[in-house]
């Protein structure tokens, strides 16, 4: 069974940094591993996306091992307003069929 | 400004009614997904399309429809089968299965029951 999971909860102080990871242990050969945050009542937005070793933009840091069955998202110096959930996505392919999976998401608080 | 658009924000469906979502998206991806989101939980895939006038069941399909007769339009309907409608629902379109571009999220819909 494909499963993707993350840590339900963490909690962090600003200034911080915070690592969150996601365990994909049926990612598909040739997929992307993409993050996504959500706001209470808003649609996820992206991140961070990449496929191996590591991938850093203007607000984040993707690190993904050699055997892609896991990836961290690092968020440098976390502030109040990072406080959200966090979600990994990845395709999978199981049973010969293709198709996206939510992790199970990581509430973050950050605390002043 | 390309991006997608879900229509209404809020939602009331009375008993036995019929309701359909509204989600359009100028940014000519190919695939258009919807999401059914409950409360302090993750997504779950109701169904998703790849290509006009084609879609396939997600994980909870049961109780739902779609079509997909336009590329740039996906609606949702929940039918009266589905017996506990009352969630958050999110539509998200990519340029395709197996694309390495990330699905891009409208803002939701919320819907209750009357």
């Amino acid at each position: 069974l494909a499963k993707t999971t993350q840590p339900i909860s963490m909690d962090s102080y600003e200034g911080q940094e915070v690592n969150i990871t996601c365990s994909h242990n049926n990612i598909a050969t040739n997929d992307y591993i993409t993050w996504y945050q959500q706001f209470p009542s808003q649609g996820p937005r992206f991140i961070i996306q990449g496929y191996k070793t590591k991938v850093t933009n203007e607000v984040a840091s993707l690190f993904i091992p050699a055997d892609r069955k896991s990836s961290t998202l690092s968020l440098p110096r976390v502030s109040l307003s990072d406080t959200a959930v966090y979600y990994c996505l990845v395709g999978v392919t199981t049973s010969g069929t293709y198709k996206y999976i939510f992790g199970t998401g990581t509430r973050l608080k950050v605390l002043a | 400004d390309g991006g997608i658009t879900q229509s209404p924000k809020y939602l009331f469906r009375k008993e036995g009614q019929n309701v359909t979502l509204s989600c359009e998206q100028n940014l000519n991806h190919d695939a258009m997904y919807w999401y059914r989101q409950d409360p302090g939980q993750g997504l779950r895939l109701i169904y998703y399309s790849q290509i006009v006038n084609d879609f396939q069941k997600g994980d909870i399909a049961e109780g739902y429809s779609v079509s997909r007769e336009k590329k740039e339009s996906f609606p949702l309907t929940v039918t009266s089968a589905q017996k506990n409608p009352t969630a958050f629902y999110l539509c998200a379109s990519h340029r395709g299965l197996g694309s390495n571009q990330p699905q891009h999220f409208g803002d939701g819909t919320r819907l209750s029951i009357l």
